[in-house]
């Protein structure tokens, strides 16, 4: 079964609305989730790391006050779209790891939040 | 992390084995090799991975090079739904940290009847 669960699976806003997507580490607390996107025909991208109890970590040409990243508890970490416009429509994808205390074991994803802003 | 390189696309016909190449030349030796795939509007599916021994599980095989240079995925036998665009990663492993994953534009299988 799911490992990672990811809500809600599809959101349509209108343009200068919040959005804002929940992912869940169903079997592990993890310190550490992962928050991506994907456009279409495109490959993923890593938008930030999220990191329990401290600030999250974005990659370069993210705006980190554009999407807020709030690591609630060791099975929690949700991503807010804040004034959404068009051009945010996108399949967003978390990701969390699968076992404490094993440093190889593999990320597990979510199934995607396709956002489309109106 | 190490760059991979993979074919574009690749057909298999269904009940064949797929084999999906993969080039990671500059690979350091504290990157393991990681096989995802996804499937049209889903989230990445965890395949397999490895460090330098090959490796099987339920779903496939890795096959790592002496050198570590490349690898290859087999599906031992295909069919329609593992139609879906794989990808070969080369990830950081350190002790305790969850490392992030890196994608490339990965290999678009097509299984056929």
């Amino acid at each position: 079964g799911a490992v990672v669960s990811q809500h809600p699976s599809r959101v349509i806003c209108k343009s200068g609305t919040s959005v804002k997507i929940e992912c869940r580490s169903l079997d592990f607390q993890a310190t550490t989730m992962f928050w991506y996107r994907q456009f279409p025909k495109k490959s993923l991208m890593l938008m930030a790391t999220s990191n329990e109890g401290s600030k999250a970590t974005y990659e370069q040409g993210v705006e980190k006050d554009k999407f807020l990243i709030n690591h609630a508890s060791l099975t929690l970490s949700t991503l807010t779209v804040t004034s959404a416009h068009p051009e945010d429509s996108s399949f967003y994808i978390c990701s969390a790891p699968s076992a404490r205390g094993s440093y190889n074991s593999p990320l597990h994803f979510g199934n995607g939040t396709r956002l489309t802003v109106t | 992390d190490a760059k991979t390189t993979q074919p574009t696309s690749m057909d298999c016909a269904e009940g064949r084995a797929a084999n999906l190449p993969c080039n990671h030349s500059t690979i350091s030796g504290n990157e393991y090799v990681y096989w995802y795939r996804q499937i049209h509007s889903q989230g990445p599916q965890y395949i397999i991975h490895g460090l330098k021994n090959n490796e099987t599980n339920e779903m496939a095989s890795l096959i790592i090079t002496e050198d570590r240079k490349s690898s290859t995925l087999i599906l031992p036998h295909a069919t329609l739904r593992d139609t879906a665009v794989y990808y070969c990663i080369v990830r950081v492993v350190e002790g305790g940290t969850a490392s992030k994953l890196t994608f490339g534009t990965g290999t678009r299988l097509q299984v056929t009847l």
